[in-house]
């Protein structure tokens, strides 16, 4: 079946850029997300970007798509200890199919 | 922007209880609900899509009859578990998808963490 891999940790220290790395298989999906998950809450919804987009940027945030290469990455600006979360990528049409998520560390 | 409101938050219960979880879409409507079961450290587990008026789709392995879902309206989706166990302690999330025209993301419920003694 079809499968979305991220890697499950990442430190950064505060201050510097996060990069958030996700590849995924299914290359007919045409939305993918990015969610954040705080301990012991729900999921937020932080961007999405279509498939026939290459780059979007909110904010601090910068979605980058690689169709080519299936893999997407989120980029967080100016890392503070607030983004401390899980980050979870999800592709797909209607159906999402979810990575793992990475639990983003924020080093003093 | 999309808010779905979930209920309840927590539960806390006995063995063999019923529990009841509502999905509510509050400034939208939602043609389509999911339900997802989330493990500790895990990943989400969709158990079911819910179609207003219809009938929900269960995922490979999730029993219907335990897990009762009803999407009677366009802005409410209940589960209820029915007969609850230990096992089946977890974080239910459900999410909710606006209709109209052009796909919409998922917008997610604040979950609800049961616990079963």
């Amino acid at each position: 079946g079809e499968d979305v891999e991220q890697s499950l940790f990442l430190s950064v220290r505060e201050g510097d850029s996060s990069v958030i790395n996700c590849t995924y298989t299914d290359s007919s999906s045409t939305y993918l997300y990015w969610y954040k998950q705080e301990p012991g809450a729900g999921l937020q919804l932080l961007t999405y970007i279509f498939s026939n987009m290459d780059m979007k940027q909110d904010q601090r945030l910068t979605v980058l798509l690689n169709k080519k290469d299936k893999h997407l990455s989120l980029r967080i600006a100016d890392t503070q200890t607030g983004d401390s979360a899980i980050y979870f990528c999800a592709v797909g049409n209607y159906q999402l199919i979810w990575g793992a998520g990475t639990k983003l560390i924020i080093k003093p | 922007g999309a808010v779905v409101s979930q209920h309840p938050s927590r539960v806390i219960c006995k063995s063999g209880t019923s529990v009841k979880i509502e999905c509510r879409s509050l400034d939208f409507q939602a043609t389509t609900m999911f339900w997802y079961r989330q493990f500790p450290k895990q990943s989400l587990m969709l158990m079911a899509t819910s179609n207003e008026g219809s009938k929900a789709t269960y995922e490979q392995g999730v029993e219907k009859d335990k897990f009762l879902i009803n999407h009677a309206s366009l802005t409410l989706s209940t589960l209820t578990v029915t007969s609850a166990h230990p096992e089946d302690s977890s974080f239910y999330i459900c999410s909710a998808k606006p209709g109209g025209s052009g796909n919409q993301p998922q917008h997610f419920g604040d979950g609800t963490r049961l616990s079963i003694l």
